[in-house]
Parts: C-alpha cells; structure tokens; sequence
C-alpha cells in the first residue's frame, strides 16, 4: 500500500528541548514538504525540498531544521528556538513541487509543556 | 504578495443542498488551482485541480470553476450529504511554481 507516514502522532516534549518529526513515503515522490497548521489558520510552508541533498526554507523556517538524506524521507527538527512550537504539523509529498497535487500524512500533534 | 482568501469560515447547508464554497485571490495570477478536503485531526486529502486556462472542472459531484478575470474559483458540491461535512481548503500554486499557498478554509457542515 503506498502512502505517506508520520510518527509519532502525538509528541510531547518540554520547553528548551529539540525534537525530531518523521515523514516517510512509499510513493516514490520527489517533492515532499512540511507544513505547520495552527487552530482555525490554514497551512504554512515550513520547508519544501524538490530533490534529494536539496531543500528551501518556506515562510516559517525560523527555529526548524530538515534533512533529505534519501528520497524516501524528510524528517523535520523542532529546535529551542521556535517560539512557539505547539501546533499540528503536516508532511506533504507530490511528484514535482509544480502543477501536481500533494499526499498528506496524517500528521502529528505537538504539544510543548 | 500573494493573498487568498476563503469567503466564510463556516457554511451550515441542508442535505441535498448545492454547498457553494469561495476563493478569492490577489496580487498575482496562479497557474492553477487545487481544493483540498480536511477532517478533524487529519492531513487534508486532493479533491481536483484546475489551471488557468480551464473554466470548469467536474468530478462526480464537485465542480470547480476558476474565473482569471474576477480573481476567484467557486467549489460546488451538489446533493450535498451530511458525509461532505468537514474543512475544504483553497491552495494557488506560489509565483515560482515551487509550492504551494493554503487558504484558511471553509468548515462544511452539512446536516440531515
């Protein structure tokens, strides 16, 4: 069954710490994408990458870091030095970044105590 | 930049009602155009997309059109049921073609 994976679903995590989000799909995608929603707010682009080694900061880079090691998987870091990090985060992967339609996780729920 | 808006935050509708849902945009002129569906908790799931140059898409019971002129694409779903209730989201193609720019979506609560 192809889709898109997120874990874990719910993260908690104290004020100060880092925190590793992963984002894997069988689709054989080249884009993928990480999206942060907050409540009643649509989704904002936190990193997109077009191709493996490669990747570009969206609108709300700051305090997020991604790697793309493998073409498979886009892990994302929530550091220290996001503000404000509770939200629920979305990964998203197409077959090109232009003019196809994007896979959703099922996304995971971050909660900083 | 690029701004999208989606007319309402809530749209409550009887069931075998038409749903007409709205999204406008400015300062720019997207490629195209995709709709989303989300449930609660849930990543959002490809509805159809449409590019600049086609005035109408059909699937099954959604219809999307997409006016260039008047900035704006209406999402209609017919006969609607209370199974369409949930959260449609507009999103353009940036002006790079390298992402994509989410309205903030329309709640759909369709009752029986």
């Amino acid at each position: 069954d192809g889709g898109i994976t997120q874990s874990p679903k719910y993260l908690f995590r104290k004020e100060g710490q880092n925190v590793t989000l992963s984002c894997e799909q069988n689709l054989n995608h080249d884009a993928m994408y990480w999206y942060r929603q907050d409540p009643g707010q649509g989704l904002r682009l936190i990193y997109y990458s077009q191709i493996v080694n490669d990747f570009q900061k969206g609108d709300i880079a700051e305090g997020y870091s991604v790697s793309r090691e493998k073409k498979e998987s886009f892990p994302l870091t929530v550091t220290s030095a996001q503000k404000n990090p509770t939200a629920f985060y979305l990964c998203a992967s197409s077959r090109a970044t232009e003019l196809y339609e994007q896979f959703f996780g099922p996304g995971t729920r971050l909660t900083v105590l | 930049s690029q701004k999208i808006e989606q007319n309402s935050e809530a749209l409550n509708i009887q069931e075998g009602k038409t749903a007409t849902l709205t999204c406008n945009y400015t300062n720019y002129s997207p490629a195209y155009l995709q709709w989303y569906r989300q449930d609660p908790g849930r990543g959002p799931v490809f509805l159809l997309l449409i590019r600049e140059n086609e005035k109408e898409k059909r699937k099954e019971r959604l219809k999307v059109t997409f006016d260039t002129t008047l900035k704006q694409s209406l999402f209609h779903i017919t006969a609607s049921q209370p199974a369409d209730s949930a959260t449609y989201l507009c999103a353009l193609d940036d002006q790079a073609g390298t992402a994509l720019i989410f309205g903030k979506g329309t709640t759909l609560s369709v009752s029986s």
